[in-house]
């Protein structure tokens, strides 16, 4: 157990609609960061925190994506109209200062119909 | 960050050494290679980085060859638990540590 936690772990949502997802990385991880992962690959870097400020977002992070974390300690992710090739795990994970050692969540599935 | 290839899949009998390769011919200096593994439905976990001297933990070892071109992760006594895809990660410089993951090796350990 890493102690990062994510919820909710599977959302089920139609196309077209909005979804928030939450991360909590213990209170150490001052680094935070989204990942994507489909069926078969390796996870995918989506976007970056340095407490609260994002420093750094993938092309992959499209105009329906945004993320946030406004007090440097939990972080919500939000996709806005859904789409079908949103279906994905989405990874958390957090970092301290001491070199690059992540410390992933367990992931929610998102499963768009 | 330094691309990495790594073979698609790899066997290990139970209680024998798993020796996973890498090759990162393009790594740059300031650049440490980093090793994780995907349990299957479960989020990566860190196993070891270096950057140039060889690194052991309570879970692997970790082998860089001199021009840094290429490291092979060693698990010393391989358990069924271990049975995952191992990533091979070069990371560093001014990449803010985000992590950039290839396809992996899937290990598979047999009784």
């Amino acid at each position: 157990d890493t102690g990062v936690s994510q919820d909710p772990r599977h959302k089920i949502t139609k196309r077209g609609q909005n979804v928030t997802f939450r991360c909590d990385p213990i209170s150490e991880h001052n680094r935070l960061y989204w990942y994507r992962q489909t069926l078969g690959q390796g996870p995918e870097f989506l976007t970056y925190f340095q407490n609260e400020a994002q420093l750094e977002k993938s092309r992959l992070l499209s105009d329906r994506f945004s993320a946030e974390r406004p007090k440097g300690s939990f972080s919500t992710l939000e996709i806005q109209r859904t789409e079908q090739g949103d279906s994905a795990m989405y990874l958390c994970a957090g970092g301290g200062q001491k070199n690059n050692e992540q410390f992933f969540g367990p992931g929610t599935r998102l499963t768009v119909l | 960050d330094a691309k990495t290839t790594q073979p698609p899949s790899m066997d290990c009998a139970e209680g024998r050494a798993a020796n996973l390769p890498c090759n990162h011919s393009t790594i740059s200096g300031n650049e440490y290679v980093y090793w994780y593994r995907q349990i299957h439905s479960q989020g990566p976990q860190y196993i070891i980085h270096g950057l140039k001297n060889n690194e052991t933990n309570e879970m692997a070892s970790l082998i860089i060859t001199e021009d840094r071109k290429s490291s092979t992760l060693i698990l010393p006594h391989a358990t069924l638990r271990d049975t995952a895809v191992y990533y091979c990660i070069v990371s560093g410089g001014t990449s803010y540590g985000k992590l950039t993951f290839g396809q992996g090796t899937i290990l598979t350990v047999h009784p």
